[in-house]
């Protein structure tokens, strides 16, 4: 059963850089049929893709937020990760990983994890 | 504002039928597959229905998934308790080049 676990700091201060990594087990990050991405929850509130990155290193990322994230792939390491710039209070959200295949539906989501941005 | 336009908010009672409806345009859902999440109190979401109407295995045939022109909608029959959730519908969007998603409806099952 493939799992997605993230990790990083809980807390990052204003103007900081917020940097999560994403560890996939039972099954492989170099997998042609998947893209590998970050979504993120604010408190009470919707769902927000930040961007994807396919094994190769091709990444795709979300035009609000594509001048301050970056995201790449150790294959090495079975994992990915995830750097967003210049952070504020509104990047305050719960993070999650996940895979999503091709025809873009999300079908292995992360536990997910809180990053509060307060100084 | 989303992208997607869905309802804040649908109820019924248990046992029977809700529809929750998530609308877009020809750059999105008239375009793409979309797919639908269920995110139950505290939880990670889970893929409820992918490519339109298809359920992944597990997802009971409950729930139900189609497509017309720029809308899809999420069907759930035999409601129950424990079907109290928030569910999203989600897109590519090809004019965004972005995945995009709806702002998430609350079942409540009373």
């Amino acid at each position: 059963q493939l799992q997605l676990q993230e990790s990083g700091p809980g807390l990052v201060k204003p103007s900081e850089t917020l940097s999560l990594t994403c560890t996939v087990s039972g099954g492989s990050i170099s997998s042609s049929s998947y893209y590998w991405g970050w979504i993120r929850q604010p408190p009470g509130k919707g769902l927000e893709w930040i961007g994807s990155i396919y094994y190769s290193g091709s990444t795709y990322y979300n035009p609000s937020l594509k001048s301050r994230v970056t995201i790449s792939v150790d294959t090495s390491k079975n994992q990915f990760s995830l750097k967003l710039s210049s952070v504020t209070a509104a990047d305050t959200a719960v993070y999650y990983c996940a895979r999503r295949a091709v025809t873009t539906s999300i079908d292995y989501w992360g536990q997910g994890t809180l990053v509060t941005v307060s100084s | 504002q989303s992208v997607l336009t869905q309802p804040p908010s649908v109820s019924a009672a248990p046992g029977q039928k809700v529809t929750i409806s998530c609308s877009g345009s020809s750059s999105n859902i008239g375009n793409n597959y979309v797919s639908w999440y269920q995110q139950l109190p505290g939880t990670a979401p889970k893929l409820l229905i992918y490519d339109n109407n298809k359920r992944p295995s597990g997802i009971p045939d409950r729930f139900s998934g189609s497509k017309s022109g720029t809308s899809a909608t999420l069907g759930i029959t035999g409601l129950q308790t424990g079907d109290e959730a928030d569910y999203y519908c989600g897109t590519w969007d090809s004019s965004l080049s972005a995945l995009v998603f709806g702002g998430g409806t609350k079942l409540t099952v009373l």
